[in-house]
């Protein structure tokens, strides 16, 4: 089964409006949690490092104040889109390790977003 | 500045026909490598290699490492129009922990 889950799978919203994605890890603590986005026929490309209690690491080119991550809590990372414009539409994705597991890394399910 | 490269990007075969996939990589401090399969939605995991030489075998699937050469190969024997996706090539290099650096892809498209 997943080991970690990812919310909404789908979410369509209308340009200026701030959505947010959730991305849980299952029967385990994740102290780090990775954050991607993936263009139509691209390879994945990495956001944001988000840290259990401290701000997140971002990529360079990755704007912090338009793509809030918080990381709350040892299950939970959230990511949030904040003035979506159309061109932010894009598959976002996160991961986890999974220690135990080989400290295998993980995906959640994905979440599409769609900016109308 | 790290990078990892997949070839080909796409492929086409038929069913029956075996492939390879290949993914090579300039890191530093090499972690381990990791294949993933890319159907409709998030990225599933394959294999997970850290040590040269030692073949992982999953069904029709198999990799191996070659960490003085720096790359690897992903083989499916006896394709499937199933086994259609992307195949996503990871390298985990770096400090314990960071996050993983991903080829561009293949493309693999199995036809009936």
């Amino acid at each position: 089964g997943a080991v970690v889950s990812q919310h909404p799978s789908w979410v369509i919203c209308k340009s200026g409006t701030s959505v947010k994605i959730e991305c849980r890890s299952l029967d385990f603590q994740a102290t780090t949690m990775f954050w991607y986005r993936q263009f139509p026929k691209q390879s994945l490309m990495l956001m944001a490092t988000s840290n259990e209690g401290s701000k997140a690491t971002y990529e360079q080119g990755v704007e912090k104040d338009k793509f809030l991550i918080n990381h709350a809590s040892l299950t939970l990372s959230t990511l949030t889109v904040t003035s979506a414009h159309p061109e932010d539409s894009s598959f976002y994705i996160c991961s986890a390790r999974v220690p135990g597991q080989g400290d295998t890394i993980y995906f959640g399910e994905g979440s599409w977003l769609t900016v109308v | 500045e790290d990078k990892v490269v997949q070839s080909p990007l796409s492929l086409v075969v038929h069913e029956g026909d075996t492939v390879t996939l290949n993914c090579s990589y300039e890191v530093t401090n090499f972690r381990s490598l990791l294949w993933y399969k890319q159907e409709k939605k998030a990225p599933t995991f394959l294999f997970m290699l850290t040590s040269s030489g030692i073949e992982k075998k999953s069904g029709r699937l198999s990799s191996i490492l070659d960490k003085k050469e720096l790359f690897s190969i992903l083989n499916i024997t006896a394709t499937q129009t199933g086994d259609s996706a992307i195949y996503l090539c990871a390298v985990e290099a770096g400090q314990a922990g960071t996050a993983l650096i991903f080829g561009k892809g293949t493309t693999l498209s199995v036809s009936s």
